[in-house]
């Protein structure tokens, strides 16, 4: 079945300076990649995705990149505040046939002022 | 749209116990699906379904059941509640047309002492 991994599992970051998130998948079937983000205590709530014909796509200071030959793809945020402070999981199709998806283990993602 | 929503918000079983969790949709989303979430270990697939009458097993099906009776709702049951079963559950709904984005609900968080 398909693996997703995620790198690094924490990250800090000094405020307004960029993040990066890695994720990689072993299923070269996989069409769709999502992002979510998850607060403390809340549910997670997706934040941007991208599909396999697509090799980038950007919403404001997200950014996600997509490499289907090495099978991994990035979440980039630039510009980080405070409130990007969060839980970020990656996830990949398993199968379009009933949507359902992979997910990684999670990256603590911590902005300090 | 109240959109997912779950009931209750909080559990605690004794062992041996059972409960269900309510989960329930206004999005008219034929596909629901019902995950655990544990301390650092990303989301796993407990069921999920693809329409009303239609249930199959995800990736740690043992211990739960689920039945998908009408599109709206889809309650998750635990028979003889194990401590390995104190986490936190999303219920989580697609229109499951093609790979896309899966609203979850707030969550149910279970102790079983």
């Amino acid at each position: 079945g398909e693996n997703v991994e995620q790198h690094p599992s924490t990250l800090s970051v000094q405020e307004g300076d960029s993040a990066v998130i890695k994720c990689t998948y072993s299923d070269s079937a996989s069409n769709y990649f999502p992002w979510y983000k998850q607060e403390l205590g809340k549910r997670p709530q997706l934040i941007i995705d991208i599909r396999s014909n697509v090799g980038e796509k950007k919403d404001q200071r997200i950014a996600v990149t997509l490499n289907k030959t090495a099978k991994h793809f990035s979440l980039h945020i630039t510009e980080t505040q405070p409130e990007d402070s969060a839980v970020y999981f990656c996830a990949a199709s398993i199968r379009v046939r009933d949507n359902r998806l992979a997910f990684g283990k999670g990256n603590q993602v911590v902005v300090i002022p | 749209n109240a959109g997912v929503t779950q009931t209750p918000k909080f559990r605690i079983l004794k062992i041996g116990q059972s409960m269900t969790l309510q989960c329930a949709q206004d999005m008219n989303h034929n596909y629901m699906y019902w995950y655990r979430q544990d301390p650092g270990m990303g989301l796993k697939l407990i069921y999920y379904s693809v329409g009303a009458g239609i249930t199959d097993k995800g990736e740690v099906p043992n211990g739960y059941n689920v039945s998908r009776s009408t599109t709206e709702d889809f309650p998750l049951r635990l028979e003889l509640a194990a401590p390995s079963q104190t986490s936190v559950y999303f219920c989580a709904s697609s229109t499951g047309t093609q790979a896309g984005e899966q609203y979850f609900g707030p969550g149910t968080r279970l102790t079983v002492t």
